[in-house]
């Protein structure tokens, strides 16, 4: 049972956009900023999104991240086939003093 | 360039202690708010953090984990080891070295993971 809760799968056409959730407590997002990652097929995650909503360099501006409370989104417009991959939101819990992670969302491009 | 690299064994005894190194380069473990952390994933499953130490030998454990594990640091040879003592089977999965950093927060870059599996 994972701290931070996520959709265990999402899905979307070429060209749609699709939202994937992340619900948390006061002791974690709502009080310390969200991380996001990406898991392609095979691959080592990679960071997607900083500090809720700061994409690092060479992640394309087509993933958007927010946060409102104690619960955190990622947004991908324009989906693409490549994107079809596990997406993981992370954030600090002060009370357990400790990272944790949502369960992971896959992605399905159909 | 940033990278980092995790070495060990690739099948452990039940009981037995895992010893995992992560070698990284293109940045340094005395910059301040810089730390190195490990994460695993269970075949199949989610991400797990385990450990995180800072520039300042500060040590952070996951709770449920806190007994097994020990993190320390080489800064002089960038690296950082782990040690999870009394291996048992549902310890088998993917281990990841991680960079932390006081701006971007835990991950920003990752190994490549190593896959640690346990023999019955």
């Amino acid at each position: 049972q994972s701290v931070l809760t996520q959709p265990p799968s999402a899905s979307g056409t070429p060209g749609q956009r699709v939202t994937i959730s992340c619900s948390g407590s006061s002791s974690n997002i709502g009080s310390n900023n969200v991380n996001w990652h990406q898991q392609l097929p095979g691959t080592a995650p990679k960071l997607l999104i900083y500090t809720n909503d700061q994409r690092p360099s060479g992640v394309p501006d087509r993933f958007s991240g927010s946060k409102s409370g104690t619960s955190a989104s990622l947004a991908i417009s324009g989906l693409q086939s490549e994107d079809e991959a596990d997406y993981y939101c992370a954030a600090w819990d002060d009370r357990l003093n400790a990272w944790v992670f949502g369960g992971g969302t896959k992605l399905t491009v159909l | 360039q940033i990278t980092l690299k995790e070495s060990g064994p690739t099948l452990v005894q039940p009981t037995q202690t895992l010893t995992l190194t992560c070698t990284f380069s293109g940045f340094s473990l005395s910059t301040n708010g810089v730390g190195v952390g490990w994460i695993r994933q269970p075949p199949g499953k989610a991400l797990e953090w385990l450990a995180l130490i800072y520039w300042d030998d500060d040590k952070r454990y996951s709770p449920s984990l806190r007994s097994r594990l020990t993190i320390s640091k080489d800064t002089s040879n960038n690296q950082v080891v782990l040690t999870m003592t009394n291996m048992d089977p549902v310890d088998t999965g993917t281990y990841y070295c991680v960079r932390c950093t006081g701006v971007t927060g835990l991950g920003d870059h990752w190994g490549q993971g190593t896959l640690v599996t346990m023999s019955s």
